[in-house]
């Protein structure tokens, strides 16, 4: 079972390049998530997916774009890069939108193992 | 924007002793969960503690709540070299999710 595995791990880009990171879960989850991570600044969402064809903004959603047309694939796309969005991008998927619901639901997310982009 | 904000920054400890993490939050919540990073990771959830709940335990952790300081600390006890992490609070859940900026956790053996 690889639960969330994120592609490419490492990559360099030019300012203004364009990328894909790509987001795959075999958990059956509904939800999905994409964060980036910054040093002192814990993680912050930039997109995030309730269901198969479905997407939604996040904290810092400017410059990137998202799509779900599988219900197990969440991809993350950079049009033109730029040396701001240097970053280590992590994505999660969760069975529940919010805590609290069946008997049992912790509510956790489940992340990958990240994404490190730098943007010369 | 950070709901949770962890206090201490960095924490350095011998490995068998006790490691207590605080983490302070701003809005009323249902819920505050805590997650591990090991270096170059992801993010691991380690435990969940409702609002009405005042304390909880999961092996070597110990996570407490007090609603009325808006505050919840994580303590690690007889701590080991493997437990070298950072530590996340988050509130919320979901897309709601809001974590801090961490704890840095290092257990010298």
């Amino acid at each position: 079972n690889a639960g969330v595995t994120q592609t490419p791990k490492f990559r360099v880009l030019k300012t203004g390049q364009s990328m894909t990171l790509l987001c795959a879960q075999d958990m059956n989850h509904e939800y999905m998530y994409w964060y980036r991570q910054d040093p002192g600044m814990g993680l912050r969402l930039i997109h995030y997916s309730v269901g198969e064809g479905t997407t939604a903004k996040g904290e810092v959603p400017d410059g990137y774009n998202v799509s779900r047309l599988k219900k197990q694939n969440f991809l993350l796309g950079l049009e033109s890069a730029a040396p701001s969005q240097t970053s280590v991008y992590f994505c999660a998927s969760s069975r529940y939108a919010l805590t609290g619901g069946a008997t049992g639901d912790t509510g956790e997310l489940f992340f990958g193992e990240g994404s490190r982009l730098t943007v010369l | 924007s950070q709901q949770g904000e962890e206090d201490p920054q960095a924490l350095s400890i011998q490995e068998g002793e006790n490691a207590t993490m605080n983490c302070s939050y701003k809005t009323s919540i249902n819920n505050l969960q805590w997650y591990r990073q090991n270096s170059g990771r992801g993010l691991v959830h380690l435990i969940l503690i409702r609002s009405n709940e005042r304390e909880k335990h999961s092996g070597r952790l110990r996570v407490t709540l007090d609603t009325s300081k808006k505050s919840s600390s994580l303590l690690i006890t007889a701590s080991r070299a493997a437990d070298t992490a950072s530590y996340f609070c988050a509130t919320g859940g979901g897309f709601k999710t809001i974590f801090g900026a961490g704890t840095r956790l290092f257990v010298k053996a």
